[in-house]
């Protein structure tokens, strides 16, 4: 199975800062990865397909890189609505399987 | 607009069975694999099982083979998730997710809640 590690765990940051996070494939994924948002009790939000295609509706501010084993997920500048767990996604084989979370909040 | 319903959650005990549905609607089901996604209380996301369009290719977790099944009925867009011999590490929100071409789990339910408890 391919492992997916994020980094960091969690993060504490402010409205209007620049967020980077890091997805690593423990071997290589192409760019069959995508992010997702999720906010307590909901459904989990697709931000990022094939690693850096915005999903339709999602904001300009949301941004992802990558290809092969490393991938990144950058928010351009926080705003309160953004204050959310993040996960990545591996669909390049089975089992499909997800990053551990990072949990994004309030400084 | 797209949208997944997921019903059949609730408290079941150790050894029971329960089974999960899943209705679509707002585009053309029969066209799309879909999933079961699972996230157990404070923990992350757990992929389930997969079953194709036509329910050629079906795939589970290790976790779960020989005790689910998922299926299909294109005919009603609905899809299941039969869950038996249920376990308390099965507890957790159950989320249907469709696959789109190239870029699968694109839209999600809002989940159900399955407690396995005595």
């Amino acid at each position: 199975d391919i492992q997916m590690t994020q980094s960091p765990s969690s993060l504490s940051a402010s409205v209007g800062d620049r967020v980077t996070i890091t997805c690593r494939a423990s071997q290589g994924i192409r760019n069959d990865l995508g992010w997702y948002q999720q906010k307590p009790g909901k459904a989990p939000k697709r931000l990022i397909y094939a690693a850096s295609s915005l999903q339709s509706g999602v904001p300009s501010r949301f941004s992802g890189s990558g290809s092969g084993t490393e991938f990144t997920l950058t928010i351009s500048s926080l705003q309160p609505e953004d204050f959310a767990t993040y996960y990545c996604l591996q669909h390049n084989s089975y089992p499909p399987t997800f990053g551990p979370g990072t949990k994004v909040d309030i400084k | 607009e797209v949208q997944l319903v997921e019903s059949g959650g609730g408290l079941v005990k150790p050894g029971g069975s329960l089974r999960l549905s899943c209705a679509a609607s707002g585009f053309t089901f029969s066209s799309y694999s879909m999933n079961w996604v699972r996230q157990a209380p404070g923990k992350g996301l757990e992929w389930v099982s997969s079953i194709s369009s036509s329910s050629s290719y079906i795939y589970y977790a290790d976790s779960v083979k020989g005790r689910f099944t998922i299926s299909r009925d294109n005919a009603k867009n609905s899809l299941y998730l039969q869950m038996n011999s249920l376990r308390a590490e099965d507890t957790a929100v159950y989320y249907c997710a469709r696959d789109a071409v190239g870029a699968p789990f694109d839209y999600w339910g809002q989940g159900t809640l399955v407690t396995v408890s005595s």
